[in-house]
């Protein structure tokens, strides 16, 4: 199906574990992006891809990491979860003006 | 740099009434401008864009949004709420520039009286 895809749509881990959370777009878009939500912060970047092999972080990347070695897939691992990196988390593909999101994780961290 | 902020977090209207969400933007260079919509449990879906075009545009399920450089800002309305409108609205901008990032108010919702 073409789109973009997270999975899993729900994860509860424990305090300490290492999680990721898998991005997948089938348009071959060049930009990728992983936001987290917040009541109260709207969507915060954490970081971003310019093409496969280039990402930077964003507004809030501490504790998180990416790769993103092929162009349609853009995994956000946390290390050592936290519970304050307890969010909902939304993956994001854009190839020109617009910006198409996932369904988005409910991830929590307990 | 840019930045968004949308004037107030909780906006409750009556059915059939003018729903008006603000928005204003601070950006260094002339932006692209959005207005997302998320339903419960879903993801964000585009209501709206501005792309350096018409000032006044028209989205879909009635909403538009008109640009005004002047007083920086970018709202929302639709002249008519209806109960399927309950959800949370998020303005976002983007430069014209190669700067691909988007950066988004803290939404606001929106509750419907019947």
């Amino acid at each position: 199906d073409a789109g973009i895809t997270q999975s899993p749509r729900y994860k509860i881990t424990e305090t300490g574990r290492q999680v990721t959370l898998m991005c997948h777009q089938t348009w071959s878009h060049s930009y990728m992006f992983w936001y987290r939500q917040d009541l109260g912060h709207g969507l915060r970047l954490i970081y971003y891809s310019a093409a496969a092999d280039i990402t930077d972080k964003g507004e809030v990347p501490d504790g998180y990491v990416v790769s993103r070695s092929k162009t349609e897939n853009f995994p956000l691992t946390l290390e050592s979860a936290t519970r304050s990196q307890t969010s909902v988390y939304f993956c994001a593909s854009r190839g020109g003006v617009l910006a198409f999101f996932g369904q988005g994780t409910r991830l929590t961290v307990v | 740099a840019q930045s968004v902020t949308q004037l107030g977090s909780h906006v409750s209207v009556s059915e059939g009434a003018l729903v008006l969400l603000r928005c204003n933007y601070s950006s260094s260079v002339p932006p692209y401008l959005f207005w997302y919509v998320q339903y419960p449990n879903q993801g964000l879906q585009l209501l709206l864009k501005y792309t350096s075009a018409a000032t006044l545009v028209k989205g879909i399920n009635g909403f538009e949004a008109e640009f005004k450089k002047s007083e920086t800002s970018f709202h929302l309305t639709k002249p008519s709420a209806h109960m399927s409108d309950a959800a949370e609205y998020f303005c976002a901008v983007s430069p014209e520039t190669n700067d691909y990032k988007l950066s988004f108010g803290a939404g606001t919702t929106v509750t419907v009286r019947a």
